[in-house]
């Protein structure tokens, strides 16, 4: 079936614009998270979505950051008068289960290809 | 807290030649998971291993063989006779079992030289 996508696959924007960043999860998954990912980093956990509503939005660096999901399902990442240091890959990906509730244990999430976002 | 430390940056071998990349964490959670991602150049992470904090066997799968150790916080990864196709960036992660996010490491970059 098909994966976690995202779009656009690449962004290049100027310092002070507005961005967005969405993110199609697999269909059913009720968790989805985003990630940031530096160069030469690990990636590092912003948001993270039960159904509709942010569960926990703890890694999100500052209030110019903000991301949604509606419907439970597509969710957009969005990001206010950006900076250079915004640039990074964000990741997005969904897990069939709430954490600590996985049958399995597993907690496994599944990610997508990220959009790489550039601002000059 | 918890944290994952590769601190192998950067690993070069030639083709056909085993190696190990190590990953050592740091959890106060009595269950959690350990988890290992290849990352190549193409961007998307590939999931290669899990594994929970109460079952210490060790797993190989065909070329790939993982070592945890509860003992030394230790889940470090062998590749036996090492392809170019191997070179990648390899990430180990950890997540507590009622946590909501991965907790990466920094990755360790691997090159295989024909």
């Amino acid at each position: 079936g098909a994966g976690v996508s995202q779009t656009p696959s690449n962004k290049v924007t100027e310092k002070g614009k507005y961005v967005e960043l969405r993110c199609d999860p697999i269909s059913g998954h009720t968790a989805l998270y985003w990630y940031r990912q530096s160069l030469g980093q690990g990636p590092e956990f912003l948001i993270y979505f039960q159904g509709t509503g942010a569960a926990d939005d703890s890694g999100l660096p500052n209030d110019r950051f903000f991301a949604v999901r509606p419907e439970g399902s597509v969710s957009t990442l969005k990001i206010q008068r950006t900076e250079r240091g915004d640039s990074a890959v964000y990741l997005c990906a969904s897990s069939p289960t709430p954490p600590g509730l996985d049958p399995k244990g597993y907690n496994e999430q599944f990610f997508g290809p990220g959009t790489r976002l550039t601002v000059l | 807290a918890q944290k994952v430390t590769q601190a192998q940056t950067e690993i070069s071998v030639v083709e056909k030649e085993d190696v190990t990349l190590d990953c050592v964490y740091e959890t106060r959670d009595t269950t959690y998971y350990l988890f290992w991602y290849k990352q190549p150049p193409s961007g998307e992470l590939v999931f290669l291993i899990r594994r929970n904090s109460f079952d210490e066997q060790n797993e190989i799968s065909g070329r790939y063989s993982w070592n945890f150790q509860k003992s030394t916080s230790s889940f470090n990864f062998t590749i036996t006779a090492s392809q170019v196709v191997d070179s990648a960036v390899y990430f180990c992660a950890l997540i507590p079992n009622t946590g909501n996010q991965f907790y990466f490491g920094t990755g360790t970059s691997l090159t295989v030289i024909p």
